[in-house]
């Protein structure tokens, strides 16, 4: 089975700080996509990276897919309250299944 | 918007009853998902659809079937309900012309108590 292993599970930082979400897997995946999840809502998309060592940006959060693309990572630079939600990471294991990593909870305090 | 609707959104029911979930779409999409979401789990895939009456098991689908006879709907049936799996249930639909963006329904508040 694969499996998506994120950490930390829990983040709570103040505002302003920066942080760094990992996404690991002892598997390749051919893409992996980032995304966040706000309470009572399913979640939507941030980002999809598809080539080894990739990096994308959007706006405060920087998103980065390893060489081996066995894994991923999200930072977050000077994070804001509105940055505070469940984050996961996603990829297609085989040709149909979709599986999620085990998400981390960011509080972002103001 | 995928145009997806989840029915019904919340449901409390008793140990050992039958339950289904129905997830409807819009949208034409080949590929349809169920997973549950508990905390510390994130999102478990329990059963997918890749076609009408072509499906197959996630991760967690034990205790869980799924029917597909149409493109538009996907069934969520937990034959007798146990108190493990009171969760939260999305559908979500694959949108491969979106570069294969998962987007989810609203989710499903089952209580089984």
């Amino acid at each position: 089975t694969q499996l998506l292993e994120q950490s930390p599970q829990f983040l709570s930082i103040q505002e302003g700080e920066n942080l760094t979400v990992y996404c690991n897997s002892s598997s390749v995946f051919s893409s992996l996509q980032w995304y966040r999840q706000e309470p009572g809502e399913g979640p939507v998309l941030l980002v999809t990276v598809v080539t080894g060592g990739e990096v994308k940006k959007l706006k405060r959060l920087t998103f980065q897919f390893g060489d081996a693309r066995k894994d991923s990572s999200l930072h977050i630079t000077a994070a804001q309250p509105g940055d505070t939600g469940l984050y996961l990471c996603a990829g297609i294991s085989g040709t149909y299944k979709y599986i999620f990593g085990t998400g981390t909870r960011l509080k972002v305090l103001a | 918007d995928a145009g997806i609707t989840q029915s019904p959104r919340h449901k409390v029911t008793e140990t050992g009853t039958p339950v289904t979930l129905r997830c409807h779409q819009t949208e034409n999409h080949r590929y349809m998902y169920w997973y549950r979401q508990d905390p510390g789990h994130g999102l478990r895939l329990i059963h997918y659809s890749y076609g009408v009456k072509d499906t197959d098991k996630g991760e967690v689908s034990d205790g869980y079937s799924v029917s597909r006879s149409k493109t538009e709907d996907f069934l969520l049936t937990l034959e007798s309900a146990t108190s493990s799996q009171t969760s939260v249930y999305f559908c979500a639909v694959r949108d491969i012309g979106s570069g294969n963006t998962i987007y989810f329904g609203e989710g499903s508040w089952l209580t089984v108590v």
